[in-house]
């Protein structure tokens, strides 16, 4: 079946750089999303990878190698509003299609 | 533009009660999904509707679980009984892409 592997945590401080990393089966695999998710919250849609190579949206940055099976999210210039966990979800197509989360990454900035 | 609405936003039974959340999706949004997050994990889906079909309920405990989208707006999940195991956050989402998914507040239901 389809799975999607991330650390369970990441620690960073305030204004430095951060990749947290998503593995994936690549069985029907079709492209890469990302999401952060505050505690209590819901989750908020960062960015979508169909394609190999990075894609920028302002501090957010996110990576996809279909030949590594892998992907990643880039965060720079860490603010403490950044903790939060972050979420890869794989598309995946087999006939129909499932999009499934992976474990989740806890990010925790500090001062 | 209104978000995804949800309700209750919190809900607290004993075991073997019934359950019921309510989901109204963002406007023009075809595609909903209900979801299971527990503490410290991913979502999980439970059903994805297109429209008023429910095109993946593979993952949808049916001997408990049910739900439905009547017009192909809002949707209501129900739980009967409830178990102690389903105490989770309760998510619903809805979407024109489905690598973009916009979610609700989500529903927290305690079970005791």
């Amino acid at each position: 079946g389809q799975s999607l592997e991330q650390p369970s945590e990441v620690t960073a401080v305030e204004g430095a750089i951060v990749q947290m990393n998503c593995t994936y089966q690549t069985s029907g695999f079709y492209g890469l999303s990302w999401y952060q998710q505050h505690d209590g919250g819901a989750p908020t849609f960062l960015s979508y990878n169909a394609l190999d190579g990075l894609e920028e949206t302002g501090r957010f940055s996110s990576f996809l190698s279909r030949s590594d099976s892998y992907g990643y999210l880039l965060l720079q210039e860490l603010q403490m509003k950044d903790s939060a966990s972050y979420f890869c979800a794989g598309l995946f197509t087999s006939g129909t299609y499932k999009y499934i989360f992976g474990t989740g990454t806890r990010l925790k900035v500090l001062a | 533009e209104a978000g995804v609405v949800q309700s209750p936003r919190y809900k607290i039974i004993e075991k073997k009660q019934p359950v019921a959340f309510w989901c109204n999706p963002i406007s023009g949004h075809n595609t909903l999904y209900w979801y299971r997050q527990n503490l410290g994990q991913g979502p999980e889906l439970l059903i994805r509707y297109e429209n008023e079909e429910a095109v993946d309920d593979s993952q949808l405990p049916k001997d408990r679980f049910s739900a439905e989208r009547l017009k192909g707006v809002d949707s209501t999940l129900k739980i009967q009984p409830a178990e102690l195991g389903d105490s989770a956050v309760y998510l619903c989402a809805s979407s024109l892409m489905t690598h973009e998914q916009f979610f609700g507040p989500g529903t927290r239901l305690t079970v005791l």
